[in-house]
């Protein structure tokens, strides 16, 4: 089974700030790794997917990059409806793990 | 549009079996696989197993081998989720969700609002 690491766990940041989130597989997954943003109390909802690829309606702040095992997720001028939990999730073959989320705080 | 939504709260006892419903509207039924994914209190997420709602094949966590039964309804675009055996550890939300693939690669892109699943005796 592959291995999903996050880091950081969590992360305390202000408006305006610009966040780097990492992830990491424990083999290579090409590109197949997603990002889900996950608001307290609610479900997850997907930001990117195929490590790079914007799902629809996702404020263009957001990006991804990285293949292989490494992979990253960043955020530009951090909006107050931004913190909250992020997940990566390989699809590259099952079982779909996830990693264990970075929460990020204000 | 694409809606995912599931059966209420339940209250079981160690040892019982809980059975979760995902009804989806807004897409073919028929076109996309969907997965459950579960999270225990203050915890992550943690993939439970998926079905192809065609053929009704299904693929399951390890962890969750003999354990878990995912079933569909395609008459009523329902899928289901039976969970057997259950201990304390087994308290979490239960969510479906929708694997939508676009050139081979496959991701979440819609979720059912949550089950939440309490043990206690």
């Amino acid at each position: 089974d592959i291995q999903m690491t996050q880091s950081p766990l969590s992360l305390s940041a202000s408006v305006g700030d610009r966040v780097t989130f990492t992830c990491r597989a424990s083999q290579t997954i090409s590109s197949y790794l997603n990002w889900y943003q996950q608001r307290p109390g609610k479900a997850p909802t997907l930001l990117i997917y195929a490590a790079s690829s914007m799902q629809s309606g996702v404020p263009s702040r957001f990006s991804g990059s990285g293949s292989g095992t490494d992979f990253t997720l960043t955020i530009n001028s951090l909006q107050p409806e931004d913190f909250a939990t992020y997940y990566c999730q390989q699809s590259y073959s099952s079982p779909h793990s996830f990693g264990p989320g970075t929460r990020l705080d204000i | 549009q694409v809606q995912l939504v599931q059966s209420g709260a339940e209250v079981k006892k160690p040892g019982a079996s809980v059975k979760v419903s995902c009804k989806a509207s807004g897409y073919t039924f028929t076109s996309y696989s969907i997965h459950w994914v579960r999270q225990a209190p203050g915890q992550g997420l943690e993939w439970m197993g998926s079905i192809n709602p065609t053929g009704g094949y299904t693929d399951d966590a390890q962890k969750f081998q003999g354990r878990v039964a995912m079933t569909r309804d395609t008459s009523t675009s329902t899928v289901y989720m039976e969970l057997k055996s259950l201990t304390s550890k087994d308290t979490a939300v239960y969510y479906c969700a929708r694997d939508f693939g676009a050139g081979g690669f496959y991701y979440f892109d819609s979720w059912g609002q949550g089950t939440l699943v309490t043990v206690s005796s």
